[in-house]
């Protein structure tokens, strides 16, 4: 399975972008890169997905390099709302089951 | 539209005891997965339930076992307790017949179990 890393924790201004960034060097041509936040023990909320073309949706953009072994989630404005840890996870071919590293801890503070 | 749900919010045993979790699916799904997520770590699979079997199982002993039902409610079951086994419990829920590559699971609120 292929891994990820993420630095443990980033800090952010609130109103400011949001640049998380995920290495996943071994990652095979059809494994998927999924981001997953959680809240202070909530369960994990699922943000955004992609392959190898960047993705946007109303929570975030996903920006993935040409040689797919590194991402980048972009949260556009960061509210305090959004001070979570945020799981990168490349989910294997044809299966469901989901490996979570120990994420990014971000602060966003005021 | 009722996402995942689980039950009970916290539940305390003590070592050698047995705990059943609950687990209601998101309206439309029919697979269900189950996670422990021990404090400061992430969340790792325990195994997955789809059509009332169980699909894949991650690396955890036989002590844990779960059922699904026919309407995709799903129950994780420990035995013979044990102090390691305090953790939350998550309950994710994806659609559809075939596990394709964009399949979402989405997750419940879990269950917080500690085990004096």
């Amino acid at each position: 399975d292929a891994k990820t890393t993420q630095p443990t924790s980033m800090d952010c201004a609130e109103g400011r972008a949001a640049n998380l960034p995920c290495n996943h060097s071994t990652i095979s041509g059809n494994e998927y890169v999924y981001w997953y936040r959680q809240i202070h023990s909530q369960g994990p909320q699922y943000i955004i997905h992609g392959l190898k073309n960047n993705e946007t949706n109303e929570m975030a953009s996903l920006i993935i390099t040409e040689d797919r072994k590194s991402s980048t989630l972009i949260l556009p404005h960061a509210t305090l709302r959004d001070t979570a840890v945020y799981y990168c996870i490349v989910r294997p071919y044809n299966t469901d089951k989901l490996i979570f590293g120990t994420g990014t801890r971000l602060q966003v503070f005021p | 539209d009722a996402g995942v749900t689980q039950s009970p919010t916290h539940l305390i045993k003590t070592r050698g005891q047995q705990v059943t979790l609950r687990c209601s699916p998101k309206s439309g799904h029919d697979t269900v997965s189950w996670y422990q997520q021990a404090l400061g770590q992430g969340p790792q699979f325990i195994f997955q339930y789809y059509e009332e079997e169980e699909r894949q199982r991650g690396n955890f002993p036989d002590r844990f076992s779960g059922h699904q039902f026919p309407n995709y409610s799903s129950e994780l079951n420990v035995n013979a307790l044990l102090l390691g086994d305090s953790a939350l419990y998550l309950c994710a829920s994806s659609g559809g017949v075939w596990v394709t590559e964009t399949d979402t699971q989405y997750f419940g609120p879990g269950t917080r179990l500690t085990v004096l």
